[in-house]
């Protein structure tokens, strides 16, 4: 599976909009971009994902460039909860196999 | 909402001993899969499971652990003979059908491992 690259923190209000982006310039046209989250002391939560684009759901949404080498996960109001590290991650189409976890983005969120 | 239910929560197991960790997948789920995290380090992939064998699995995974299924919805990770380095989170995931790489994997809240 290609390789993401992700900022190591970032910062957010409470009740703002947060952008997550990631780059993932080694896409190929199989990939999924998939994003997961894991909050404190708690088991990785899938988020959303997308091929090419975009889309939403009751937690975020996410906006896929048109060359798909990068992408943007939206939180359009965060909230205190949403303080977690965040994970952008790509899986195979075809794929049913395991998530290469990096680093990922830790999000503060400020009341 | 159905959810992955892992137990126990937390285990402590002296060094050399054997450990088994329990988890119960999402009930119309067929593909398994454990992960584990060590305190401060990234989320690594062990082993994944479908149609009751293994399907893939990392260098993490030696001779020392194993995966059964022993009934319809029990997964299980055993390892054999524990050591200090063994100490870790350890998560159980699930998804269902469709192998289009678009399947998001369900985890539970993990077993926390001690190895004394």
């Amino acid at each position: 599976d290609a390789k993401t690259t992700q900022p190591n923190s970032m910062e957010s209000n409470e009740e703002e909009p947060v952008h997550l982006p990631c780059n993932h310039s080694t896409i190929s046209g199989t990939d999924y971009i998939h994003w997961y989250r894991q909050l404190p002391s708690q088991g990785p939560e899938y988020v959303i994902h997308g091929l090419t684009s975009n889309v939403n759901n009751r937690m975020a949404s996410l906006a896929i460039a048109e060359d798909r080498k990068s992408s943007t996960l939206i939180l359009h109001r965060a909230t205190l909860r949403d303080a977690a590290v965040y994970y952008c991650i790509l899986k195979r189409r075809g794929s049913q196999g395991n998530l290469i976890f990096g680093k990922g983005t830790k999000l503060s969120v400020k009341p | 909402e159905p959810e992955v239910t892992q137990t126990p929560s937390h285990q402590v197991t002296q060094m050399g001993q054997e450990v088994i960790l329990h988890c119960v997948p999402i009930s119309n789920h067929l593909y398994f899969y454990w992960y584990r995290q060590i305190l401060g380090q990234k989320v690594e992939f062990l082993v994944s499971f479908y149609n009751n064998e293994i399907s893939e699995k990392s260098e993490i995974f030696d001779d020392q652990f194993s995966v059964e299924r022993p009934d319809g919805s029990n997964f299980t990770l055993k390892i054999r003979s524990t050591k200090l380095e063994d100490s870790a989170m350890y998560f159980c995931a699930s998804s269902g059908r469709g192998g289009q790489g678009n399947q998001p994997q369900h985890f539970g809240d993990g077993t926390r491992l001690s190895i004394l």
